[in-house]
């Protein structure tokens, strides 16, 4: 199995401040038909998981500009710009190119 | 809009079954994969199974293989999961999410999610 390791595990950030997340994967995410399959998602308290970003970089509907996701073959990073109290919740990111299909163990952004 | 509803979660006793379903709507639902993930109190989460768009294949995790089953009902727009010889470590919020549509990644998608439900086994 493809081993998703996420870090920091907290990462205290103050307001307007940019949070930079890391996720690397234990083998290349590039799957045979030439994409990379790593997205990334927000879980506030309380609520289900939205996802931000797929396919490496690409921002979902209505996903703010602040939020964005870079990377290739086995390290990737999200990274939010102007950080906001909203912000707060635990970030995953996931791949989707191998079964079983495998989260990192999540990292909690809380504001300072 | 697209919703994805759960239900069919509650307490069950070690050993025993119980079946989750996923009313969905908004969407061609016979034209999308789907997943169901789980997320134990306080913990990650975690990929369950994922069906295609017409049922055809169907992905376990290893650690459920051989006592769930994921299927679908596209006249219906729902989706299951028939889950047996419930342990104790299957408690958790079940969530189901979308996957891809037909010609896409397989074991892709995940825009849009439901609000979960609860699994609790205990005795």
């Amino acid at each position: 199995d493809v081993v998703m390791t996420q870090s920091p595990l907290s990462l205290p950030v103050t307001v307007g401040q940019t949070a930079s997340i890391s996720c690397r994967a234990s083998q290349s995410l590039v799957h045979s038909d030439g994409n990379t399959y790593l997205n990334w998602f927000q879980q506030r308290p309380g609520q289900s998981p939205r996802r931000l970003i797929y396919k490496v970089a690409n921002r979902d509907s209505g996903v703010p500009d602040r939020f964005s996701g870079s990377g290739s073959g086995t390290d990737f990073t999200l990274k939010i710009t102007r950080v906001e109290a909203e912000d707060v919740g635990v970030y995953y990111c996931l791949q989707d190119t191998h079964w079983p299909l495998t989260f990192g163990g999540g990292t909690k952004v809380e504001i300072k | 809009q697209v919703q994805l509803v759960e239900s069919g979660g509650g307490v069950v006793q070690p050993g025993r079954s119980l079946r989750l379903s996923c009313a969905a709507s908004g969407f061609t639902f016979s034209n999308y994969g789907m997943h169901w993930v789980r997320q134990a109190p306080g913990k990650g989460l975690e990929s369950v199974a994922v069906i295609w768009y017409d049922g055809t294949n169907r992905y376990y995790v290893d650690s459920v293989k051989g006592r769930f089953t994921i299927s679908r009902e596209n006249s219906k727009n729902t989706l299951y999961l028939q889950m047996n010889s419930l342990r104790a470590e299957d408690t958790a919020v079940y969530y189901c999410a979308r996957g891809e549509i037909l010609t896409g990644n397989p074991f892709g998608g995940f825009d849009y999610w439901g609000q979960g439900t609860l699994v609790t086994v205990s005795s």
